[in-house]
């Protein structure tokens, strides 16, 4: 089955405590991208990558951290969580960003 | 950037009545524009797209128009049904011109639809 698989679903950490949230599509997808999901805002792009090794930013990448080493991976690594990190974040995969993305069921972090 | 606008935030229609969702785009240079739909407890999902070549796309009960000289877009549903309840997103996207491009998301429209 084709999806895009995240963990963990739910996370409530403490401020400064690194934490990874894994990524996984089963698609051989080359473009993934990472959202967050706030009340009002919609979803806002952190950070993006096209393919193995190239990652860009989005639009609210500060504190925010991601690699693609591999091209089914693309973690999403905070290094020092704060509060105003607390948020609903979903990955998303697609064959490039103009076809349709492939979301994961979203993480819901709490960094109190 | 690319700033997509969205309205409304919220939107109640009787069941069999038809819901309209608008949007609006900043940069000229976006061809690409998708609308995803979200369930409770789900990630999006797409439910149609348009690129700037066409006009208007339907699939059954769901069409989007674009005008691209207003820069905006519509998703209209018609006979609406319970199971279309939920948040709708539209999106915009330089696409091919850009091979750094972003997908920009507005803001999302919670559409209810009483029985």
């Amino acid at each position: 089955e084709a999806q895009v698989t995240q963990n963990p679903r739910y996370l409530i950490t403490v401020t400064g405590k690194k934490l990874t949230v894994t990524c996984s599509q089963n698609m051989n997808h080359e473009y993934m991208s990472w959202y967050r999901q706030d009340p009002g805002l919609g979803l806002r792009q952190i950070y993006y990558s096209m393919n193995v090794e190239v990652t860009d930013k989005g639009d609210v990448p500060e504190g925010y951290k991601v690699s693609r080493k591999e091209k089914r991976n693309f973690p999403l690594i905070l290094e020092s969580p704060s509060p105003n990190q607390t948020s609903l974040y979903f990955c998303a995969s697609s064959p490039t960003h103009v076809n349709e993305a492939f979301f994961g069921q979203g993480t819901r972090l709490t960094v109190v | 950037g690319e700033n997509v606008e969205q309205h409304p935030s919220t939107l109640s229609v009787q069941e069999g009545d038809s819901a309209v969702i608008k949007c609006t785009y900043s940069d000229s240079a976006s061809n690409y524009f998708p609308w995803y739909k979200q369930e409770l407890g789900k990630g999006p999902q797409l439910i149609i797209d348009i690129r700037s070549n066409v006009g208007e796309k339907k699939d059954q009960r769901i069409a989007v128009t674009l005008n691209k000289t207003a820069k905006h877009f519509s998703l209209h549903i018609t006979e609406t049904q319970p199971e279309d309840s939920a948040v709708y997103f539209c999106a915009a996207s330089r696409g091919a011109t850009d091979s750094w491009g972003k997908l920009q998301f507005g803001a999302g429209t919670q559409v209810v639809v009483t029985p």
